[in-house]
């Protein structure tokens, strides 16, 4: 069955554009994650999306980040006057309901900023 | 955030057992994974233990649990080229947020 989408692929922005970047979760998964993995470091969580709540924003670095969910589905992650340590690859993960259910991921955005 | 640590790297020879080593701050866990991810593409979950668990066992997986110590360790027998991989482990905390490990490159040398 289709997977989690993510797109686009890769991404080379200038510093200070705008970048969005979008997931497409596993068809019926209430739960959507953003996590960003930067070189040589690990995995980093970002937001967390689950039904209609409130989405827990804790691991959001900066107020230049931000993320929506229309419709209890597609997410776009929004980075606003992009820096270049925000180069990284950004990954979305779907899951059927709390974090302990399997968390299924997208092969992730590779964000370039120059 | 709570701090999930591993080794960067390891290096076996095609056929040994792998041993890639992972430990954890937190003593509420109660979920622990194992994620590998091959270049090019996305995580992918291998196996996870409850915490209530000290091994489990899965073909040439053998996941171990050092709940006291708070140490994880992922075992692959008869390692192949197709292993080569980044694995991560990480853990639940209490409350619900999943944190990762920085990851260990895994490279297995013909």
């Amino acid at each position: 069955g289709a997977g989690v989408s993510q797109s686009p692929s890769n991404k080379v922005t200038e510093k200070g554009k705008d970048v969005e970047l979008r997931c497409d979760p596993i068809s019926g998964h209430t739960a959507l994650y953003w996590y960003r993995q930067s070189l040589g470091q690990g995995l980093e969580f970002l937001i967390y999306f689950q039904g209609n709540s409130a989405p827990d924003k804790s691991g959001l670095p900066s107020d230049r980040f931000s993320a929506e969910r229309t419709g209890g589905s597609v997410s776009t992650l929004t980075i606003q006057r992009t820096q270049q340590e925000d180069s990284a690859v950004y990954l979305c993960a779907s899951s059927s309901g709390s974090p302990r259910e399997t968390q299924y991921f997208g092969p992730g955005t590779r964000l370039l900023v120059l | 955030g709570e701090d999930v640590e591993q080794s960067l790297f390891l290096s076996v020879r095609e056929g040994d057992s792998s041993v890639i080593n992972c430990t954890y701050t937190d003593s509420s866990s109660t979920y622990l994974y194992w994620y590998k991810q091959e270049p090019g593409a996305g995580l992918q979950l291998l196996t996870y233990i409850f915490s209530n668990m000290d091994m489990k066992q899965d073909q040439r997986l053998t996941v171990l649990l050092n709940k006291k110590d708070k140490h994880l360790s992922l075992r692959i027998a008869d390692t192949q080229t197709g292993d080569s991989a980044i694995y991560f482990c990480a853990e639940v905390d209490g409350a619900n947020n999943l944190f990762f490990g920085t990851g260990t490159r895994l490279t297995v040398i013909p």
